[in-house]
């Protein structure tokens, strides 16, 4: 069976400091990987997704950026937080071809001050 | 730029009563869509997938699919206060279904 790992759970950090959330599935081999984000009250809106190792497409531009630097881990980091960023991120997987399902993760809850 | 809009924002019902949830989309073809479930501060639970006009059924959760009209809705049959979550639609098109466009949702709230 696949699972899907995010860390961490939570994050409270300050304004302008580094982040990196992590993602990782286990038991599928070439799964493409999504990173989601919700702001508090707000909409579920994709921000990458990834369909091999090392490619990664932006959707939305948020000053965050996500790197695939193994075929079963997704990263997802900045290098200066603003408040903005707070909300619940959330990181997918699904197999490759068309309608496919997708499945998330328990997801990280970012709160910047 | 696909725009998909849930409505009500949120809903009662009562433990047992239909409840039923609206999604409507603006790219006529589209041809994926899926409804979610969150539990606060949880991650999502796939209910439903459907990718073509019709109905599909998964235990309790039907949905139901027209593109002609651009709506795609959401029963659930006999639902329960641990059913009380915030529903969410997502819709994407097959020529890029790595990108998938979500709704604001519903809450939906199910009284004892």
């Amino acid at each position: 069976a696949q699972t899907i790992h995010q860390w961490p759970v939570a994050e409270i950090k300050a304004v302008g400091s580094p982040l990196s959330l992590g993602c990782t599935i286990k038991g599928k081999s070439s799964p493409n990987l999504y990173w989601y984000w919700q702001a508090t009250g707000g909409t579920l809106q994709q921000l990458f997704y990834s369909i091999t190792v090392g490619q990664v497409e932006s959707v939305v531009q948020l000053n965050l950026s996500a790197s695939r630097p193994k075929d079963d881990q997704f990263i997802l980091s900045t290098e200066k937080l603003l408040l903005s960023h707070s909300g619940f991120y959330l990181c997918a997987w699904s197999r490759t071809g068309a309608n496919t399902e997708v499945f998330f993760g328990k997801g990280t809850r970012l709160t910047v001050v | 730029q696909q725009k998909v809009q849930q409505s009500p924002e949120s809903l009662t019902v009562s433990e047992g009563a239909m409840a039923s949830l609206n999604c409507t989309f603006s790219d006529r073809s589209s041809d994926n869509f899926r409804w979610y479930r969150q539990h606060s501060g949880k991650g999502l639970e796939v209910l439903v997938s459907i990718f073509s006009d019709g109905e599909k059924e998964e235990g309790s959760f039907t949905a139901h699919l027209n593109r002609a009209s651009l709506h795609v809705f959401l029963h659930i049959r006999e639902p329960q206060p641990s059913d009380s979550a915030l529903y969410l639609c997502a819709v994407s098109h097959d020529t890029n279904a790595y990108k998938v466009i979500f709704g604001k949702g519903t809450h939906l709230h199910v009284l004892p």
